[in-house]
């Protein structure tokens, strides 16, 4: 079975700064990484994704994410955030060869201050 | 852009109560999803279903939750005889052909009192 740790439940920052949330996962096989926002009152919306190719993934709105096999991490990061990155995010493992269930981290709750 | 729906938004309903939570997915997507999200936990999955019928179920749902495709469009989730820590957000999701990749609802906040 797959798990997945966010370190961090809570991550205050200041606008424009840099940010990165920590996603670790343990797995015994390959998995499929996924990082998920949710903003208030609202599902969950997919940001970016992890299948194959390229470590390095990048969403539409300034987030990447890199894959890490040999620290089986996805650490998500942003060089300058703004007022309305301010949700939470999951982040998200499937192992492949699977049923394709994801299971979810606990959620880091991204606060950017002006 | 094609949307998962949910309805309610919100419901509250008395312990030992049968609830229905209902959700349109995605037209033409093949495989559905229902999550719960107690408040400050991790997205917990419940069930999925492919081809009119259950394909995966964790230990959380157990023989008070059923789920039903009814018309074709609608994915139901029901809870016969609600109890408190039933109180979570539920959230339905599709999934077409792209395994892995889940189109998720807004939600509907379920209150047991």
């Amino acid at each position: 079975a797959q798990s997945v740790t966010q370190l961090d439940s809570q991550v205050p920052v200041f606008e424009e700064a840099p940010v990165e949330l920590r996603c670790n996962y343990s797995s015994s096989v390959s998995v499929y990484l996924f990082w998920y926002v949710q903003y208030p009152n609202q599902g969950l919306q997919l940001l970016l994704k992890y299948l194959s190719g390229s470590t390095l993934v990048e969403s539409i709105n300034g987030f990447e994410a890199e894959f890490n096999k040999s620290q089986t991490s996805f650490h998500l990061r942003k060089p300058s955030v703004h007022i309305s990155d301010t949700a939470e995010y999951f982040c998200a493992v499937i192992a492949s060869g699977g049923s394709y269930i994801p299971t979810f981290g606990r959620g880091t709750s991204l606060i950017v201050h002006p | 852009e094609p949307e998962v729906t949910q309805t309610p938004s919100h419901q509250v309903t008395q312990m030992g109560q049968e609830v229905i939570l209902r959700c349109v997915p995605i037209s033409n997507h093949l495989y559905f999803y229902w999550y719960r999200q107690i408040l400050g936990q991790k997205v917990e999955f419940l069930v999925s279903f492919y081809n009119n019928e259950i394909s995966e179920k964790s230990e959380i749902f157990d023989d008070q939750f059923s789920v039903e495709r009814p018309d074709g469009s609608n994915f139901t989730l029901k809870i016969r005889s609600t109890k408190l820590e039933d109180s979570a957000m539920y959230f339905c999701a599709s999934q077409g052909q792209e395994r892995g990749e889940q189109y998720f609802g807004p939600g509907t906040r379920l209150t047991v009192t």
